[in-house]
């Protein structure tokens, strides 16, 4: 299978606890984004990364989040000190970006992180 | 703010019927739509794309249209089938260059 990868699918975790999420990408693709989807909500940005460089992260991404690309391969989504309001299926996505126009260039989705905090 | 909106929460349609779903945007730079589909537990899947440089875009039984200056633009699925039935989430970016933003989601029952 040469999607991207979520590990782990399910995370059941007591409040106050970290958590980390790791995605594998598409192979060769240089970008890779963080989702997050709550009930009855569309997929909400994160952050992303070109390579290993952290373009952009979103409000939504307080400083308890921490994302990292090291070598621009996988990358690892930490969550310090979850609260009840965390919960949610975090989505892991990547795309391969040909210089500074991507018209065409499709985004694709992992199967999701499911995080519950109790 | 809402950038790109999908006021319709649900749709039910027929088995062999034309299903459309709507998507309305407010930011003009968007200029690169997608339209993905997601079951329960997983994550979405890419159906089609369209870019502003055309009004139509057709793939099997899945058609796009753009309409850029009603800023609207909708997914047509002919004939529908059951298989059909999930959440359709319109996305938008500028360029196809920036992370996509997305709709709320229209939830499509076919019905047998």
């Amino acid at each position: 299978d040469t999607g991207v990868s979520q590990d782990p699918r399910h995370k059941i975790t007591k409040r106050g606890q970290n958590v980390t999420f790791r995605c594998d990408p598409i192979s060769e693709h240089n970008r890779l984004y963080w989702y997050r989807q709550t009930l009855g909500q569309g997929p909400e940005f994160l952050t992303y990364f070109q390579n290993e460089a952290q373009l952009e992260k979103s409000r939504l991404l307080s400083d308890r989040f921490s994302a990292e690309r090291p070598k621009g391969s996988f990358s690892t989504l930490e969550i310090q000190r979850t609260e009840q309001g965390d919960s949610a299926m975090y989505l892991c996505a990547s795309s391969r970006q040909r210089g500074g126009r991507g018209i065409g260039n499709t985004i694709y989705f992992g199967e999701g992180s499911w995080l519950t905090v109790v | 703010d809402q950038q790109v909106k999908q006021n319709s929460p649900s749709l039910s349609v027929q088995e062999g019927r034309i299903s459309i779903l709507n998507c309305d945007y407010t930011n003009s730079m968007f200029d690169y739509f997608l339209w993905y589909k997601k079951y329960p537990a997983e994550g979405p899947t890419f159906l089609i794309s369209i870019s502003s440089i055309k009004d139509k875009n057709e793939d099997g039984r899945f058609t796009v249209f753009l309409n850029k200056s009603a800023k609207h633009l909708s997914l047509h699925i002919v004939p529908s089938q059951p298989g059909d039935s999930a959440v359709y989430f319109c996305a938008a970016s500028v360029s196809g260059n920036t992370p996509l933003v997305f709709g709320k989601g229209t939830r499509l029952s076919v019905i047998a």
